[in-house]
């Protein structure tokens, strides 16, 4: 299957400083990607979807301000965790697709957590 | 809004047993339908995928779904478990430009 790749796989900060976390389709172009977080023991959350070109449409109650999503080519997309805060701490998951479709490939995850 | 639910958030068998594992959705349009497992320590990959056509989808390691439209449901079966099918299972909805999971069914076969 197709590769996507995500990094950092796990990154720590300090609270109120920024992370950004890195998607990218490696053999194929990403047409849309996707953008989840996933809490212990819970399901995968949707946070936002974002297409190339264009502005990430998020969920509601994501702050759009605080996950900023950007789609700039078809291989790369990334999320930045802005004035990051202890409660921001989880697994960010991201996922990609060529067409509507076909099957999403996803990232290995990036571990989050905020001191 | 289309919305997924898994019934069962853990179950344990014992091997050898067979498993069904409930899935229901809502959504108005045309979905696509998608099983994923993530076993432990591992990305989530695809287990099988309903598009069109038979109802009746055959994916890998020996599982299948049915699609029953009239019931709005996708359940995942295997005859007979083994300890290696230990995982997270998420069953998943593509409707209109967006993917969404259920809570996800953890299970844990017993050798």
């Amino acid at each position: 299957g197709a590769v996507v790749s995500q990094h950092p796989s796990w990154v720590i900060c300090k609270s109120g400083t920024s992370v950004k976390i890195e998607c990218r389709s490696l053999d194929f172009q990403a047409t849309t990607m996707f953008w989840y977080r996933q809490f212990p023991k819970q399901s995968l959350m949707l946070m936002a979807t974002s297409n190339e070109g264009s502005k990430a449409t998020y969920e509601q109650g994501v702050e759009k301000d605080k996950f900023l999503i950007n789609h700039a080519s078809l291989t790369l997309s990334t999320l930045t965790v802005t004035s990051a805060h202890p409660e921001d701490s989880s697994f960010y998951i991201c996922s990609a697709i060529q067409l509507m479709n076909t099957e999403a490939f996803f990232g290995q995850g990036t571990r989050l957590t905020v001191v | 809004a289309q919305s997924v639910s898994q019934h069962n958030h853990h179950v344990i068998l014992s091997e050898a047993a067979s498993l069904e594992l409930g899935c229901n959705y809502s959504y108005g349009g045309t979905v696509n339908l998608f099983w994923y497992v993530q076993y432990p320590g591992q990305h989530l990959q695809l287990l099988l995928k309903y598009f069109s056509g038979d109802p009746l989808v055959k994916g890998i390691k020996g599982f299948e779904a049915e699609f029953i439209k009239s019931k709005f449901s996708f359940n995942l079966r295997k005859p007979s478990v083994q300890w290696s099918d230990t995982a997270e299972y998420f069953c998943a909805v593509n409707g209109y430009s967006t993917l969404t999971f259920g809570k996800g069914t953890m299970l844990l076969v017993s050798p």
